[in-house]
């Protein structure tokens, strides 16, 4: 069935240092993908998206990288920040903005040590 | 100004009660959902709604009732309230196809 799951639950970094987040993916059918920050006891916050026609997009100290011969997309963090330590969702999906559904990952616990 | 708002922040309840929970977005946007996320950090989709008219609907309990009076406000009403029920709800409105935004979630605990 479709899922979406992250390699490593709980990623431990020191401050400064680049992160790297996985996750995969199984539905060929995903037409865009999305990362969610969720701090504690905070909704899920919108990071950067990618369509499936990109391989690669920018962002302000983040950089989401898609491969969809292995279904693998991952978040980069550049010198991470103690303000960075959240726990991280990839999310795929499809369909209109009307209609169109995301699927959530389990999410992956990022720590930044000082 | 907060962009979606929910309430209660917390609300905590016994086995067999019916309960509410509100969202409301001062976004603009056509459509709105409801998630619950689970013990696990799990984060599911339970209702999507545009313009007041439900659009998906993923096999959740009838027990489970989204009301939407105008396009600004979407409810979720709870009746015979079971443990399995505890969980954060959190309503997003949805801005365009790749971007939601999220509420601050409502932490239901049922006793």
């Amino acid at each position: 069935g479709e899922s979406v799951g992250l390699h490593l639950p709980t990623l431990s970094v020191q401050e400064g240092d680049n992160s790297i987040i996985n996750c995969a993916y199984s539905n060929s059918a995903s037409d865009y993908f999305i990362w969610y920050k969720q701090e504690s006891g905070k909704g899920p916050q919108f990071i950067i998206d990618i369509r499936s026609n990109m391989d690669k997009r920018q962002g302000q100290r983040v950089t989401v990288l898609l491969n969809k011969t292995v279904k693998h997309l991952s978040l980069q963090i550049a010198a991470t920040q103690p303000g960075d330590s959240a726990v991280y969702f990839c999310a795929e999906g499809y369909g209109s903005s009307n209609t169109g559904k995301l699927i959530f990952g389990q999410g992956t616990t990022l720590q930044v040590k000082p | 100004d907060t962009a979606v708002s929910q309430t209660p922040k917390y609300l905590v309840t016994q086995m067999g009660n019916d309960k509410s929970i509100k969202c409301e977005q001062n976004l603009g946007h056509d459509t709105m959902y409801w998630y619950k996320q689970d013990s696990k950090k799990f984060l599911k989709i339970m209702f999507s709604y545009n313009n007041k008219e439900l659009i998906i609907n993923e096999t959740v309990p009838n027990r489970f009732s989204p009301k939407s009076p105008d396009k600004a406000h979407l409810n979720l009403h709870i009746n015979s309230l079971e443990l399995g029920d505890s969980a954060v709800y959190f309503c997003a409105s949805r801005e365009d196809r790749e971007t939601q935004y999220f509420g601050p979630g409502t932490r239901l605990l049922v006793l």
